[in-house]
């Protein structure tokens, strides 16, 4: 069946990198994402990679899938306090009808 | 643009009661999604919505749960005879037909069951 994990805590000091780490189950999943999720507020779509990509950078954000292992990670650089908050990854498989999410990394910055 | 809305933001109701949430997606997005996020935990996809075509409903828990939509506008999920269960984030999401996986959220209706 389609399941993604994620360890549920990750602490880091402000400047420094974070890497926020998932699992997959699903070897037919077709775009991998990444959302946060601010206290209080929605969802907003961070980042997404194509499954036949391996890499993808965007600003301080790096994605980085091994589809072998079913694993994606999300590196962000010069970790700020705003970038405190849970960050969710999801799979979206067949079809564009629905995402499976992890049930979400809380990020701590601490300076 | 405006983003996806939703209403009410919060509500709160008595076990038993029946409750509606609105759900507004982004002009000209033709894909609608519900999905229900409990607390500590990750998204629960519910419904999808996608023009005129039968809407996927694999996700809903119950016979109690059922959605509409009407064209590509509005949508409504309502819950019959709530129950403590319930009690939830209810997140509705929509996409562009052409990048439609892209999705986009809204705040989230946070519903409370008593």
């Amino acid at each position: 069946g389609e399941d993604v994990e994620q360890s549920l805590f990750l602490s880091v000091r402000e400047g420094d990198s974070s890497v926020i780490n998932c699992t997959y189950t699903d070897s037919s999943s077709t775009y991998l994402y990444w959302y946060k999720q601010e206290p209080g507020a929605g969802l907003q779509l961070l980042t997404y990679i194509f499954s036949n990509m391996d890499m993808k950078q965007d600003q301080r954000l790096t994605v980085l899938l091994n589809k072998k292992d079913k694993h994606l990670s999300l590196r962000i650089a010069d970790t700020q306090t705003g970038d405190s908050a849970i960050y969710f990854c999801a799979e979206m498989t067949g079809g564009y009808n629905k995402l499976i999410f992890g049930a979400g990394t809380r990020l701590a910055v601490h300076p | 643009g405006a983003g996806v809305s939703q209403s009410p933001s919060n509500k709160v109701t008595e076990k038993g009661k029946d409750v509606e949430l609105r759900c507004d997606p982004i002009s000209g997005h033709t894909a609608l999604y519900w999905y229900r996020q409990r607390l500590g935990q990750g998204l629960e996809f519910l419904i999808y919505f996608q023009g005129n075509s039968a809407p996927d409903k694999s996700g809903l828990p119950s016979d109690r749960f059922s959605a509409e939509r009407t064209g590509e506008s509005v949508s409504t999920l309502t819950i019959q005879r709530t129950q403590q269960e319930d009690s939830a984030v209810y997140l509705c999401a929509s996409s562009q037909g052409v990048r439609r996986y892209e999705q986009y959220f809204g705040p989230g209706t946070r519903l409370t069951v008593t």
